[in-house]
């Protein structure tokens, strides 16, 4: 089962063009957390939401939580190639068992072409 | 140390033999997890471990995997007797709970290759 899904899968992009990757669920996370991966290289975490509805920016990104804290979108302003990755959203809770665990969506692949 | 570090960086593997793979979580940080990552297919749970806790080993896919962690600190998964489907990358994170952010740190990640 596909707890989050992202969308889109794929983005080819001019630099200097705008974007929004979406990240959408059907369950409640206690927050949610965006990473940035490179070829080769582990997910970075680039940043966290906890509050339904909150806005969050990191230069020029820009994430937002839903009001239901069920999904998420990251904006980029003017993007450059060096934004170019594998974007992960990723659903934070707190199982039964007292277990913290993140659900991953299959990411978004982003190319900045310049 | 600074960061997560994970051992080998690349392994390729028969098919039926056994593999170990070795993380290295930042000093300090009680909890590590597992992670394997296919072609199109996300990142998947594997293992969790937090404190003396006893972990939670609900994401491993068969009795074939297992993994340990010694004092607190180093982590190791073994697959035994691999099958092809197990190739993937292997990514272990650890975490600082009382962080509010509650971030994982990903090591570079081991990738796998049964042939």
């Amino acid at each position: 089962t596909q707890l989050l899904e992202q969308s889109p899968q794929f983005l080819s992009i001019q630099e200097g063009e705008n974007l929004t990757v979406y990240c959408n669920s059907s369950s409640v996370f206690s927050s949610l957390q965006w990473y940035r991966q490179e070829p080769g290289e582990g997910p970075v975490l680039l940043v966290t939401v906890v509050t339904g509805g909150e806005v969050k920016k990191l230069k020029r990104l820009t994430f937002q939580f839903g009001d239901a804290r069920k999904d998420s979108s990251l904006h980029i302003t003017a993007a450059q190639p060096g934004d170019t990755g594998l974007y992960l959203c990723a659903g934070a809770r707190w199982s039964g068992a007292g277990s913290y665990q993140l659900t991953f969506g299959k990411g978004t692949k982003l190319s900045v072409i310049p | 140390g600074a960061g997560v570090s994970q051992s080998p960086s690349n392994k390729v593997t028969e098919k039926g033999k056994d593999v170990e793979l070795r993380c290295d979580p930042i000093s300090g940080h009680t909890a590590l997890y597992w992670y394997r990552q296919s072609l199109g297919q996300g990142l998947e749970f594997l293992i969790y471990f937090q404190g003396n806790s006893a972990p939670d080993k609900s994401g491993l896919p068969s009795d074939r995997f297992s993994a340990e962690r010694t004092g607190g600190s180093v982590s190791t998964l073994t697959i035994q007797r691999t099958q092809q489907e197990d190739s993937a990358v292997y990514l272990c994170a650890s975490s600082d709970l009382r962080e509010r952010d509650y971030g994982y740190t990903f090591g570079s990640g081991t990738r796998l290759t049964v042939v």
